[in-house]
């Protein structure tokens, strides 16, 4: 079984403040992990992926991502938020064997101005 | 170049009636997937495709949910007899796939609301 957790419902920051969104994974085997971001009556949007390799993966739009095995986290990281950055956030995970994607609950990102 | 698109983007149906729903993939990309995005279930995996085949099955939640592709393109997932617990937004995803590597990322669509009255 393999399982995504965002423990956060919500994160509010404001622009140009650094912005972390969380997510821990529970997986046999090598993950695939993946980060997509949803704007309101939109379709899920890639933001970046760690397959294998460097831990630090930089991806769209000035997000960052560290994959760290022994905490099985994969954090989304922004160093300055933009106001436009506010929209729901979804980390994604898959495994060697399995093409579908199991997604965690979402975070709502709010930037305030 | 021109992105997932799916059909219709809304779609009001009444208790026990029979929807379609369309997508067309990314030109080139073998892998086909249905997804379900509701406020309390979440991201639920449906199906997957490589190819015309459906090798993973394991999301839909009911023999009332079939889904087929042709051509190794359009998709179409149908929802017989629908109920009101099938109201969601529908997704789909396509994505390159091979057969030694895993991890591509999947490009969705822009989703269809499905909604039973």
């Amino acid at each position: 079984a393999q399982s995504v957790a965002q423990p956060e419902d919500q994160v509010n920051v404001a622009e140009g403040n650094p912005l972390t969104v969380k997510c821990t994974y529970s997986v046999s085997g090598n993950p695939y992990l993946f980060w997509y971001v949803q704007y309101p009556n939109r379709g899920l949007q890639f933001l970046l992926k760690y397959i294998t390799g460097d831990n630090l993966v930089k991806g769209s739009y000035g997000f960052e991502a560290e994959f760290n095995k022994s905490q099985t986290s994969f954090h989304l990281k922004k160093p300055s938020a933009l106001v436009s950055d506010s929209a729901l956030y979804f980390c994604a995970l898959s495994r060697t064997g399995d093409y579908k994607l199991s997604f965690g609950a979402g975070t709502t990102v709010t930037v305030r101005a | 170049g021109a992105g997932v698109s799916q059909s219709p983007s809304n779609k009001v149906t009444e208790k026990g009636k029979d929807v379609e729903l369309r997508c067309d993939p990314i030109s080139g990309h073998t892998a086909l997937y249905w997804y379900r995005q509701s406020l309390g279930q979440g991201l639920e995996f449906l199906i997957y495709f490589q190819g015309n085949s459906a090798p993973d099955k394991s999301g839909l939640p009911s023999d009332r949910f079939s889904a087929e592709r042709t051509g190794g393109s359009v998709s179409t997932l149908t929802i017989q007899r629908t109920q009101q617990e099938d109201s969601a937004v529908y997704l789909c995803a396509s994505s390159l796939a091979g057969t030694t590597g895993y991890g591509y990322e999947q490009y969705f669509g822009p989703g269809t609301r499905l909604t039973v009255t």
